[in-house]
């Protein structure tokens, strides 16, 4: 099975940057998706890491340590319209399509 | 728009009664999945295809809930004999064979429905 652990919540100032993480015990892993959802709306697709380190799109960047079960989310020069729940998910191993999201870390940028 | 579309998008229905979701997802996307997510959680899987094919399902989807996707295109989940506990709201999202990231399937997701059972 999967379990997810990510914090409930966070609070960060407009302009800031903040790291949100992410760890995860797998009985297998192909790799870890990040998605965004506002309050009301449908997830969004920010990333995918399968290979330890950083990526970088934009004001966002995701981390992976595959041997830690470890991720996490960096947002830089946050913005008001960043505030929204960040999920992060486990793919499975073995072609497996089932992806285990965690409940989700809902970020408020205050100004 | 050439996004995931679900109708209807809110669903009020009295215990006991079925009731039938509709998912459209983006026309050159072969996968497709059926989430449910109560507030405060992330989505839990319920269920995916691969064109017409239910290739996964998950322990939470009872005997009470069915989903087609007959020709590969859209797909419909029924839920029969409604519990309050199914009171959610239920996202379908798509994918292409492979995708941007590596060859994941990133996953697009429609509005979702929100079902409420009174």
């Amino acid at each position: 099975g999967q379990n997810i652990d990510q914090p409930t919540e966070m609070t960060a100032t407009e302009g800031a940057i903040v790291q949100i993480n992410c760890t995860y015990q797998t009985s297998g892993f192909n790799g870890l998706f990040w998605y965004q959802q506002h309050a009301g709306e449908a997830p969004t697709f920010l990333s995918y890491n399968v290979l330890d380190g950083l990526e970088e799109k934009g004001r966002f960047s995701s981390f992976l340590s595959r041997s830690k079960g470890y991720s996490y989310l960096l947002l830089k020069e946050l913005q008001m319209k960043d505030s929204a729940s960040y999920l992060c998910a486990v793919r499975p191993s073995g072609g497996y399509q089932k992806v285990t999201f965690g409940i989700g870390t809902k970020l408020q940028v205050i100004p | 728009d050439t996004g995931v579309s679900q109708d209807p998008r809110h669903k009020i229905t009295k215990r006991g009664q079925n009731v039938t979701f509709r998912c459209d997802p983006i026309s050159e996307h072969n996968r497709l999945y059926w989430y449910r997510q109560t507030l405060g959680q992330g989505p839990e899987f319920l269920t995916y295809f691969q064109n017409e094919a239910q290739l996964e399902k998950s322990r939470l989807l009872s005997d009470r809930f069915s989903a087609e996707r007959p020709k590969g295109s859209f797909s419909t989940l029924e839920i029969q004999r409604t519990e309050q506990g199914d009171s959610a709201m239920y996202l379908c999202a798509s994918s292409p064979a492979r995708g941007t990231s590596g060859g994941a399937s990133e996953q697009y997701f429609g509005p979702g429905t929100r079902l409420t059972v009174t």
